[in-house]
């Protein structure tokens, strides 16, 4: 079983709907939790992290986490075709602050 | 902010020969950097990690002969391939963090093309 698994898409959404990202994980004791966004041939950039239990808000972005199911998700308001990349879900286990990364989803928001 | 640079971000070079990455974290001091490798259609691969001050702790498989790290101040880390080879050729992207268990921040990317 991977660390961290994420479908690979794509996920084609049209523009203004809601995307919805999802990532599991198989460390029980992982402790941090991160979105990131990367664009094709860029690097990743970080769009969101969560550390407890429930929902975080920041802008059109929501990040769910729920330890007991190991699971976390990212949620985007109003897609516009510019959110349109790799979001890659990356878990921190432990006692290191190593950054496990899922394989990404791909989405693509159709204008 | 929480700046991170990279340089070269696109290097060409001769198998056999060496190449030095320089992450440099722009704004804040780094205790912690480390050092991805991405090929195409795959994600983000820990090589090593690099404290301030101390020997870098590589990943298992990593050869770390063939990809010196320093990270001589809070503010550079260097990551040198030696002898290059062209299935070397990958996406090195370097982070940074303040501190144990701080937010990463990455740097733009070095592309290598070792022909």
């Amino acid at each position: 079983q991977k660390e961290v698994e994420q479908n690979s898409g794509p996920l084609s959404v049209p523009e203004g709907a809601i995307a919805s990202l999802n990532c599991t994980y198989s460390d029980r004791g992982s402790q941090s939790f991160f979105w990131y966004r990367q664009y094709s041939g860029k690097s990743p950039e970080l769009i969101m992290f969560i550390y407890s239990n429930g929902d975080k808000e920041d802008g059109r972005f929501t990040a769910q986490l729920n330890k007991a199911s190991q699971y976390v998700s990212l949620l985007i308001r109003d897609s516009q075709p510019s959110d349109s990349a790799t979001y890659l879900c990356a878990v921190t286990s432990g006692a290191t602050n190593k950054l496990i990364f899922g394989t990404g989803t791909l989405l693509a928001v159709q204008p | 902010g929480a700046v991170v640079s990279q340089h070269p971000s696109w290097v060409i070079c001769k198998s056999g020969t060496s190449v030095k990455i320089e992450c440099r974290s722009l704004d804040f001091q780094a205790t912690t950097m480390f050092w991805y490798r991405q090929f195409p259609k795959q994600s983000l691969m820990l090589m090593a990690t690099s404290n301030e001050g101390s020997k870098a702790t590589y990943e298992q498989g990593v050869e770390k002969d063939k990809f010196l790290i320093n990270h001589a101040s809070l503010t550079l880390s260097t990551l040198t391939v030696t002898s290059a080879h062209p299935e070397d050729s990958s996406f090195y992207i370097c982070s940074a963090s303040r501190g144990f268990k701080e937010t990463q921040y990455f740097g733009p990317g070095t592309r290598l093309l070792v022909l």
